[in-house]
């Protein structure tokens, strides 16, 4: 089976750029999470849709930070513009939420480089 | 915001030993998951628990969910070195929708 997807694995940007990070979240699955991991903060949640709504927006940092989940198949987490602080590694997870049931499978992550 | 503690942030074993690694909180949560991650990769879930209490296996790797809801361990039986990586522990809050909380992670290191 197909885990989730994210695409580029890696992204090399100057500052002021709009970046894009892509997700594929597993088939069939019907909640996505988007999580930035960095030395220092540890795995953060950015934000997490459930049947494509936008559920909880809070840990997404600032205005500069935006994510759409057009269908049930495809995530963007988009940042315009990118800064240095924003280089961080960031992933994508998804899960099949029903009866209680949380686990979360991660995708293999973009390692975003903003200098 | 809530937090799950792990200690140490590092551990260091011989191959062939045993570990055990501990996650704790001040809240009570519902659900228990231990994830493991690799340089370069995304977690990969190792073992999810449910109910308070519960005992789950998964090849050499055991967690428990504690009965007071506050924390949970997991331990590594007979290391070998690919078991090295960060091992994170992530629960569920009653009332959190689908959100999980994760520990800091403990990176574990084994020795040939």
């Amino acid at each position: 089976d197909a885990g989730v997807i994210q695409s580029p694995r890696h992204e090399v940007t100057e500052m002021g750029q709009e970046v894009t990070l892509r997700c594929k979240p597993i088939s069939g699955h019907n909640s996505l999470f988007w999580y930035r991991q960095t030395m220092m903060r540890g795995l953060e949640l950015l934000i997490y849709f459930n049947n494509n709504v936008p559920i909880d927006d809070s840990g997404m940092p600032e205005d500069r930070f935006s994510a759409k989940m057009p269908n049930a198949s495809f995530s963007t987490l988009k940042i315009q513009p990118s800064e240095p602080r924003d280089s961080a590694v960031y992933f994508c997870a998804s899960s099949f939420r029903a009866g209680g049931y949380y686990e979360q499978y991660f995708g293999p992550g973009t390692r975003l480089t903003v200098t | 915001g809530q937090q799950l503690n792990q200690s140490p942030q590092s551990m260091f074993i011989q191959e062939g030993e045993d570990v055990s690694m501990n996650c704790t909180s001040s809240s009570i949560f519902n659900t228990w998951l231990w994830y493991k991650q690799e340089p370069g990769e995304g977690p990969v879930l190792l073992i999810a628990l449910y109910k308070a209490g519960e005992l789950t296996s998964n090849g050499r790797l055991t967690a428990q969910f504690g009965i007071t809801r506050k924390d949970s361990f997991l331990n590594i039986s007979a290391s070998i070195p690919s078991d090295v990586g960060i091992y994170f522990c992530a629960g569920q809050l009653t009332g959190a929708n689908s959100k999980l909380t994760f520990g800091k992670g403990i990176t574990l290191s084994v020795r040939p």
